[in-house]
């Protein structure tokens, strides 16, 4: 099936720094989708790209849907405690259809106070 | 307005028994899926539907069965409990009607998840 490369798998930041994710794959996707999941609790939308280029903001979170259809990033700004959590990027390939998306294994995040 | 719920929460099996997972839906949502998270993995599709009455297998659906007979629920059946099962199951939701986005591209709606051990 297909594949999506999330990196990194995890990262220790000071609270107040930026963090930068993403996301690639072999093969064009026509959605890209970034969920928070806090632990115990069900994954939650964060931000949905839906053209090449886009870049959309959800409060201190920007993510960017890459000019090549291929990846993804996500940025946290100024980061704080509750930012804690696993973040996972997910797509619909362009191939597959709209029933199925395709999920990254994930970037935990820990913030230090 | 509630979203997905899924019941239980928390459930440990023995080796061979069978139950259902639960999830109902209370947003007139005509797609649902069935996932399981592994530690460490991304959510791997076990079933999904497309609307009432209408099932399909997903990436992983050995050892498990569903049916959708309303719109809103979507229930998940474990039929003899292996230890590979041990696992987070998750069900999500999705519309594809209205708004100003591609229909097929909604995003997903999840629920808070069924932590199921295996013993």
């Amino acid at each position: 099936g297909q594949q999506l490369n999330q990196s990194p798998q995890s990262m220790f930041i000071q609270e107040g720094e930026d963090v930068s994710m993403n996301c690639t794959s072999s093969s064009i996707f026509n959605t890209w989708l970034w969920y928070k999941q806090d632990p115990g609790e069900g994954p939650v939308l964060l931000i949905a790209l839906y053209k090449a280029g886009e870049l959309t903001s959800n409060g201190r979170l920007t993510a960017q849907f890459g000019i090549t259809r291929k990846d993804s990033f996500l940025n946290i700004s100024a980061s704080i405690p509750s930012d804690v959590g696993i973040y996972f990027c997910a797509g619909h390939p362009l191939q597959a259809g709209s029933y199925q998306l395709t999920f990254g294994k994930g970037t935990k995040l820990s913030v230090i106070p | 307005n509630a979203g997905v719920t899924q019941t239980p929460k928390f459930r440990i099996l023995k080796i061979g028994q069978s139950m259902t997972l639960q999830c109902t839906q209370d947003m007139n949502h005509n797609y649902m899926y069935w996932y399981r998270q592994d530690p460490g993995m991304g959510l791997k599709l076990i079933y999904y539907s497309v609307g009432a009455g209408i099932t399909d297998k997903g990436e992983v659906p050995n050892g498990y069965n569903v049916s959708r007979s309303t719109t809103e629920d979507f229930p998940l059946r474990l039929e003899l409990a292996a230890p590979s099962q041990t696992s987070v199951y998750f069900c999500a939701s999705k519309t594809t009607t209205g708004g100003t986005l591609s229909d097929s591209n909604q995003p997903q709606h999840f629920g808070d998840g069924t932590r199921l051990s295996i013993l």
